[in-house]
């Protein structure tokens, strides 16, 4: 079953946060998050484990909490360069090395 | 390594046709997974495989989809008797898994097929 994301778009003006959501109705194992330019392929940006920690790179976090099955990240202080559409994978099972199943997509606007 | 490569890039055949796609994957990577993607839509999850071997092919994937991947290296997608429906880019992805998990994936850059 797909990973549903929230929102769905958002706008935001250069500098501004946001927080996207990915919830699962399954138990997971680990959730990735991957942005996806218009016209080109998903570049991979972080993963979390069950059972890991918070993670981020640079101005880009994502927290994940297994009881509730649900993931988020966190965008801080958004650059241009962010704009694009954010989708989580989730991948389910207790013992990982398992195929993703991929959100439905939440698309990032930033505007100078 | 110049990372996942997929050819052709952009595919138009009339419906009824069969059409075959293939993929190079990173060379240290063992896993190699195939989607599909529809304007607007998250990536559909095809099929996947370790080193040569196919371990699992989505239920909602018909008889007209059949993946390869000989020696565990480059893969091929074939779709007989295309249908309007088919139409969508098809992105090849592949990860390197070990024993104590896996990490991200890293997609080519699709092949666009259009049926008309």
């Amino acid at each position: 079953q797909q990973p549903v994301q929230s929102p769905q778009a958002v706008i935001l003006r250069e500098g501004e946060d946001a927080v996207i959501n990915c919830s699962s109705s399954k138990a997971l194992y680990s959730v990735h998050w991957y942005r996806q330019k218009h016209g080109e392929a998903p570049v991979f940006l972080m993963i979390l484990l069950k059972g890991g920690e918070q993670k981020g790179h640079e101005k880009i976090s994502a927290s994940f909490n297994e009881k509730k099955q649900q993931s988020s990240l966190y965008l801080t202080a958004s650059q241009l360069s962010y704009s694009g559409t954010y989708f989580c994978g989730t991948e389910k099972s207790n013992f990982g090395n398992e195929k993703l199943t991929f959100g439905t997509g939440t698309r990032l606007t930033i505007i100078p | 390594d110049t990372g996942v490569s997929q050819d052709p890039r952009h595919k138009i055949t009339k419906r009824g046709q069969n059409v075959t796609f293939r993929c190079d994957p990173i060379s240290e990577h063992n896993r190699l997974y195939w989607y599909r993607q529809t304007l607007g839509q998250g990536p559909e999850f095809l099929t996947y495989f370790q080193n040569e071997a196919q371990l699992e092919k989505s239920r909602l994937l018909s008889d007209r989809f059949s993946a390869e991947r000989p020696k565990g290296s480059f893969s091929t997608l074939e779709i007989q008797r295309t249908e309007q429906g088919d139409s969508a880019m098809y992105l090849c992805a592949s990860s390197l898994v070990v024993s104590s998990g896996g990490d991200g994936y890293t997609f080519g850059s699709g092949t666009r097929l259009t049926v008309v």
